[in-house]
This record gives structure tokens, sequence and C-alpha cells, in this order.
């Protein structure tokens, strides 16, 4: 079964206070990617990445950092958040025999006080 | 650039009245458009594509190059049915790179 596993499901923090939030695959897929989903803005993507030690920005990138030393794991890095990053976080992964496009996690709901 | 726009953020019906969440696109080549749901505290997940042509729930999306519009439509709105939804578009040949829509919020009224 097809699945994208992101920790944490919530988290509160301070400004400044760097931060990871873990994205793990099962799908053998190259392509993964973090959006951010705000009220009224939908889905923004923020870093993608086409296979091991490739990534690329999306849309809105900035204050953002991502890492892809293996195929199954892509952490999203806030060096040094803000509150306006406050938002609902999702990794998703591409995968390989379904009709899905994009496989997404459950997401993770960021608050920066 | 591709652009999706939804231009209704929320939509409220009454249960069984008919949905139509519009979605519409500018991009000068031949895209592939989805539609993505995402019910309270699920993950977003697809609901259909256009190049299937098929009925997801009693919803169904017909692809209109010439208005760039890819409407979705149900003829008998459910509760269940409440949710953000989603349109997107792909222009690569992979397909796994997606420009989304800024949602819509449908509340079906019991």
């Amino acid at each position: 079964e097809a699945q994208v596993t992101q920790n944490p499901r919530y988290l509160i923090t301070v400004t400044g206070k760097k931060l990871t939030v873990t994205c793990s695959q099962n799908m053998n897929h190259e392509y993964m990617s973090w959006y951010r989903q705000d009220p009224g803005l939908g889905l923004r993507q923020i870093y993608y990445s086409m296979n091991v030690e490739v990534t690329d920005k999306g849309d809105v990138p900035e204050g953002y950092k991502v890492s892809r030393k293996e195929k199954r794991n892509f952490p999203l890095i806030l060096e040094s958040p803000s509150p306006n990053q406050t938002s609902l976080y999702f990794c998703a992964g591409y995968p390989r025999d379904t009709d899905e496009k994009l496989f997404f996690g459950s997401g993770t709901q960021l608050s920066v006080l | 650039a591709q652009r999706v726009t939804q231009p209704e953020k929320l939509l409220s019906v009454f249960k069984g009245a008919p949905v139509e969440l519009k979605c519409n696109y500018s991009y000068s080549g031949s895209p592939e458009l989805f539609w993505y749901v995402q019910y309270s505290r699920q993950r977003l997940q697809l609901l259909l594509r256009h190049i299937s042509r098929e009925s997801i729930k009693g919803f169904t999306a017909d692809l209109n190059k010439g208005e760039t519009s890819f409407h979705l439509k149900k003829p008998f709105a459910q509760e269940e049915d409440s949710a953000m939804y989603y349109c997107a578009l792909s222009i690569n040949n992979a397909g796994n790179m997606l420009t989304f829509g800024g949602g819509t919020r449908l509340m079906v009224k019991p």
C-alpha cells in the first residue's frame, strides 16, 4: 500500500527555533514534493525533488530548505521559523501503480508563535 | 506560466441540489486536468482526472478546451460531499508536477 508519512502531525514552536518536518515514502519513486496550504491561497509548492540529491524551488521556497540524501526521505527544514510560516504542510510522492498522480501525506499543522 | 483559477472559495448548497465547482485554467498547450478532494482530517486525494472520463462518487468533469475550463459537477449533492476541492493542472510528460487552484470549500446542508 502506497504511503507517505509525515511527522509530526502538529507542531507549535517559537520564532527563530529551527525545526524539521520529516517525510518518508514507501513507493520507491524518484519524485517528492512539499506544499503548504493556506486559507484562500490553496496549495502552493515549496520545493520538489526529482531524484536523490536533486532538489528545485517551487513557488514559495523562501524560508525553507530541503534535502534528499536518500530516495525515501525528503525532510522540510525551517532554519528560523517566522509567524508567516504558520500553515498546514503536505508532503507528496508519485506512486508507481495507481492513477493517483500525486499521493499526499496526512499533513503537518505548524504554528509559529 | 500555467495558472489554475477557482473563482469560488465557498459554495454552500442543500442536500439534493445540483453542484458545480468551477475551474478555469490558462496554458497554451494541452494540459492534463485533475480534481483533488480533501475531506475533514484526511489527506488530499485524487477524485478524478479528465483523461479517465469517468464518474467518481457521482461527480463528473468535462474538459472544455475552448473555454479552458474543467468544472466539477454532481446532479444531487450529498452531505458527505462536504469537503475542500482543488482543481489541478499538469503540463509535464511525467505528470507528477501539479499546479493547484486556490480551492473551493463545498458545504452541503441537510
